[in-house]
């Protein structure tokens, strides 16, 4: 089966670190990765989008990696901050459209 | 110009009984995904409607569950004769690309409960 895995189910670290998430997939090479945002009661939040043929992207504390050889993508956010504490999901896209979302890493941040 | 939305918010039924979700998508958004959030798990794909095209209905998880969308716009997920493993968050998502590489907007979910 094409499956999405997000190996950690939850991330304790602490104020001002380094987060890093893990997002593996197997059996298939998607053409793009998603990540998403999703805090208690509320629906995910779109945050990057990383295509196979980009290694990296960037926006603001947020980094996403792309590693086609592994098979993985690295989601990292860096100077972490209490309000980053939430679970982060990694999707995967197909041709028809819908997404395969992994199951998500619940990161707390503490001060 | 606001984002998804969904109604109810929170839904109580008695086993045995028929509820509807309602789902209105951002203006303009030609696709629509339904998915369902149990505690503790994953989102787990229900439906997509594109466009004008048939609804990819692979998800659903049994024949009492059926989805519409009215005029490519608000859609409505029905659920038949509930039982109590349908209890879980049913989160309406919309996006603009029928590729799938934009992003998909979500809503803020219904909680349903079956008693």
């Amino acid at each position: 089966s094409q499956k999405i895995e997000q190996n950690s189910e939850a991330l304790n670290i602490q104020e001002g670190k380094t987060a890093t998430l893990t997002c593996n997939y197997t059996n298939y090479s998607p053409a793009y990765l998603q990540w998403y945002r999703q805090d208690p009661g509320r629906g995910p939040v779109f945050l990057l989008l990383i295509r196979e043929n980009e290694k990296e992207k960037r926006k603001e504390r947020l980094k996403v990696t792309f590693d086609t050889t592994l098979k993985q993508s690295l989601f990292h956010i860096t100077a972490s901050q209490p309000a980053d504490s939430a679970t982060y999901l990694c999707a995967r896209g197909s041709t028809l459209g819908r997404l395969y979302f992994g199951r998500g890493t619940q990161l707390t941040v503490w001060p | 110009g606001a984002g998804v939305s969904q109604s109810p918010s929170n839904k109580v039924t008695e086993k045995g009984k028929d509820v509807e979700l309602r789902c209105d998508p951002i203006s303009g958004h030609t696709a629509l995904y339904w998915y369902r959030q149990s505690l503790g798990q994953g989102l787990e794909f229900l439906i997509y409607f594109q466009g004008n095209s048939a609804p990819d209905k692979s998800g659903l998880p049994s024949d009492r569950f059926s989805a519409e969308r009215t005029g490519g716009s608000v859609s409505t997920l029905t659920i038949q004769r509930t039982q109590q493993e349908d209890s879980a968050v049913y989160l309406c998502a919309s996006s603009l690309v029928e590729s799938g590489h934009n992003e998909q907007y979500f809503g803020p979910g219904t909680r349903l409960t079956v008693t």
